[in-house]
């Protein structure tokens, strides 16, 4: 079946510039979680959805980042004025339902990414 | 200190060889542990899940100890085809976030 899907798979804008970085989820899977990975480095927790409703915002750096899930499926992470130190890869990623136990987890399916480039 | 510490690396073995990659963890309330791999401008897909002592995936073996809080991962009889990056995660409170380490790079050389 149709894994995660992210859209576009590169980015390249301007400082300064708004951006949307889009994920299509596998079909069915609630959780839906927005990551970020910079060169050299292990992928940073941004945004976790459960249905449409952001659950745990905790890893958005500042208030330039927003991201919505207004149907519970597709997701948009948005970026205004974007900053040379917000290039990366993004990665998206989504599970069937969240982790309710300390004992207990749902795998993760990540989408390929998309690579972000501020100039 | 970081939630998940790695060696980054890199760790250059021949084939045939076996390796093992260390990673720390500082939440002691934490009760599970993942390896996922990562192959360059890919993104991570999951390895092996390790819930209690340890976890045995044919040449891949995870362990865990409490006492010490770390995580190893060792493969046997290497592959070229090992060659990735090797992330070490632990989820962090309910909601199921990952949070992850650095990444340990593997090269494998015939």
């Amino acid at each position: 079946g149709a894994g995660v899907s992210q859209t576009p798979s590169n980015k390249v804008t301007e400082k300064g510039k708004y951006v949307e970085l889009r994920c299509d989820p596998i079909s069915g899977h609630t959780a839906l979680y927005w990551y970020r990975q910079s060169l050299g480095q292990g992928p940073e927790f941004l945004i976790y959805f459960q249905g449409t409703g952001a659950a745990d915002d905790s890893g958005l750096p500042n208030d330039r980042f927003f991201a919505v899930r207004p149907e519970g499926s597709v997701s948009t992470l948005k970026i205004q004025r974007t900053e040379r130190g917000d290039s990366a890869v993004y990665l998206c990623a989504s599970s069937s339902n969240p982790s309710t136990s300390r004992s207990s987890y749902n795998e993760q399916f990540f989408g390929p990414g998309t690579r972000l480039t501020v100039l | 200190r970081k939630e998940v510490e790695q060696d980054p690396g890199p760790f250059n073995v021949p084939e045939g060889a076996t390796v093992a990659f260390n990673c720390t963890y500082s939440n002691s309330a934490s009760q599970s542990f993942f390896w996922y791999r990562q192959d360059c401008r890919k993104e991570p897909k999951l390895l092996m899940s390790v819930y209690s002592s340890g976890n045995e995936d044919g040449r891949f073996t995870a362990q865990l100890n409490r006492a010490s809080q770390y995580i190893s991962l060792l493969i046997r009889d290497s592959k070229l085809s090992d060659s990735a990056t090797y992330l070490c995660v632990a989820p962090s409170g309910n909601t199921g976030k990952l949070i992850f380490g650095q990444g340990t790079t593997l090269q494998v050389k015939p």
